[in-house]
């Protein structure tokens, strides 16, 4: 069975600190994996995507995230936040074969002036 | 520019009426999705289309319905058998059906029951 955890439901930090959301996964496979975010009534957004490329994906707005299998984590990170980053985040895992993609349950980011 | 496109925005519903939401994509995407968002639950899939002609039920399938007559669009139409329909709808597309280069998501219909 493939599945997606996301540690934490809710994160809230100072502007200007550093992000982190957590995601772990479980597959019998090598996964494609990618984070999502998404604003109070707004479809989902692409941040990044992990495609057995390089384990350290940089995204958009500052973002990035790093796979590590060993770990089978793919961690968001963000040097500094910013108070527009404050939305939901999805880890999302592609599995081989036609199945959809798997989502995570989310992150609600809170971000204090 | 490419895109996917819910309409309506907002939408409502009378008890025991069926209502159909539309989803648009001009992307030339082989794979469309359809999820059930709420608060607090993540997204759920209710159906999914990777070809034309053809679908296949998600996980909350009961009390909606689909079709996929043409590339771009799939409609979901949620019938008066779904007990709890009020919440955040959205649409999907992907290249293929794998779901590799991941989705491309609409905007969003919220639907209220009233």
């Amino acid at each position: 069975a493939q599945s997606v955890t996301q540690l934490d439901s809710h994160v809230s930090v100072s502007e200007g600190t550093p992000v982190l959301l957590r995601c772990n996964y479980s597959s019998s496979y090598s996964p494609s994996l990618f984070w999502y975010v998404q604003h109070p009534n707004k479809g989902l957004q692409l941040l990044l995507k992990y495609t057995s490329a390089a384990t350290l994906v940089k995204g958009i707005n500052g973002f990035e995230a790093e796979f590590k299998k060993s770990e089978t984590s793919f961690h968001l990170t963000k040097p500094s936040a910013h108070m527009s980053d404050a939305a939901e985040y999805f880890c999302v895992v592609s599995l081989s074969g036609n199945t959809p993609l798997v989502f995570g349950k989310g992150t609600r980011l809170s971000v204090i002036a | 520019d490419g895109g996917i496109t819910q309409s309506p925005k907002y939408l409502f519903r009378k008890e025991g009426q069926n209502v159909t939401l539309s989803c648009e994509q001009n992307l030339n995407h082989d794979a469309m999705y359809w999820y059930r968002q709420d608060p607090g639950q993540g997204l759920r899939l209710i159906y999914y289309s990777q070809i034309v002609n053809d679908f296949q039920k998600g996980d909350i399938a009961e009390g909606y319905s689909v079709s996929r007559e043409k590339k771009e669009s799939f409609p979901l139409t949620v019938t008066s058998a779904q007990k709890n329909p009020t919440a955040f709808y959205l649409c999907a597309s992907s290249l293929t059906g794998t779901g590799d280069d991941g989705y491309t998501f609409g905007s969003g219909t919220r639907l209220t029951v009233v």
